[in-house]
């Protein structure tokens, strides 16, 4: 089957402005986590859906990210006020449950903030 | 302060050798380790994992093995292939909370030559 596909590939805004990236995780998958990965960095947790909620929002960096999921499918990371420092790869990985430990990563979505 | 360590960030090797990424950590309560491979511009996609009650695990041309008394695990490859030319995550399971979250390292380069 398909596996976690994620939108835009690529995002270039202006600092301040607000962006919105795409999850769609693998089907059936109840699990999804969003990570980043700064250039040189290793991958950083952001937030996790256990269903629609989200039991550890602990990596989200700032009040500025908040991430939603519905229907169980399909989730969005926004990120308001973009800054400069918020440019990375924006990795989202799905797994089938909460103690099935492999995840299944899709492509990324590179954010560049000018 | 990293808990999973990855101290080598570039390994070279030659076609047919064998390939060894070393993986530190330093939370002795982890207790599932998961390796995974990542080719530019794609994201990770899960190799290998080993339960802490286990010193081995083989998957083919894939082995990893767990030292918990160093809280030390490698990844060999053998023979390598130019195909795994990649960047490999060791990434540690945190059984604190029960949303399983992945611990990652900064990542190997490795580069496998013809």
């Amino acid at each position: 089957g398909a596996g976690v596909s994620q939108s835009p590939s690529n995002k270039v805004t202006e600092k301040g402005k607000d962006v919105e990236l795409r999850c769609d995780p693998i089907s059936g998958h109840t699990a999804l986590y969003w990570y980043r990965q700064s250039l040189g960095q290793g991958l950083e947790f952001l937030i996790y859906f256990q269903g629609n909620s989200a039991p550890d929002k602990s990596g989200l960096p700032s009040d500025r990210f908040s991430a939603e999921r519905t229907g169980g499918s399909v989730s969005t990371l926004t990120i308001q006020r973009t800054q400069q420092e918020d440019s990375a790869v924006y990795l989202c990985a799905s797994s089938l449950g909460i103690y099935t430990d492999t995840q299944y990563f899709g492509p990324g979505t590179r954010l560049t903030v000018l | 302060d990293q808990q999973v360590k990855q101290n080598s960030p570039s390994l070279s090797v030659q076609e047919g050798r064998i390939s060894i990424l070393n993986c530190d950590y330093t939370n002795s309560m982890f207790d599932y380790f998961l390796w995974y491979k990542k080719y530019p511009a794609e994201g990770p996609t899960f190799l290998i994992s080993i339960s802490s009650i286990k010193d081995k695990n083989e998957d083919g041309r894939f082995t990893v093995f767990l030292n918990k008394s160093a809280k030390h695990l490698s990844l060999h490859i053998v023979p390598s292939q130019p195909g795994d030319s990649a960047v490999y995550f060791c990434a540690a399971s945190d059984p604190a909370g029960n949303n399983r979250k992945l611990i990652w390292g900064l990542g190997t380069s490795l580069a496998v030559n013809p």
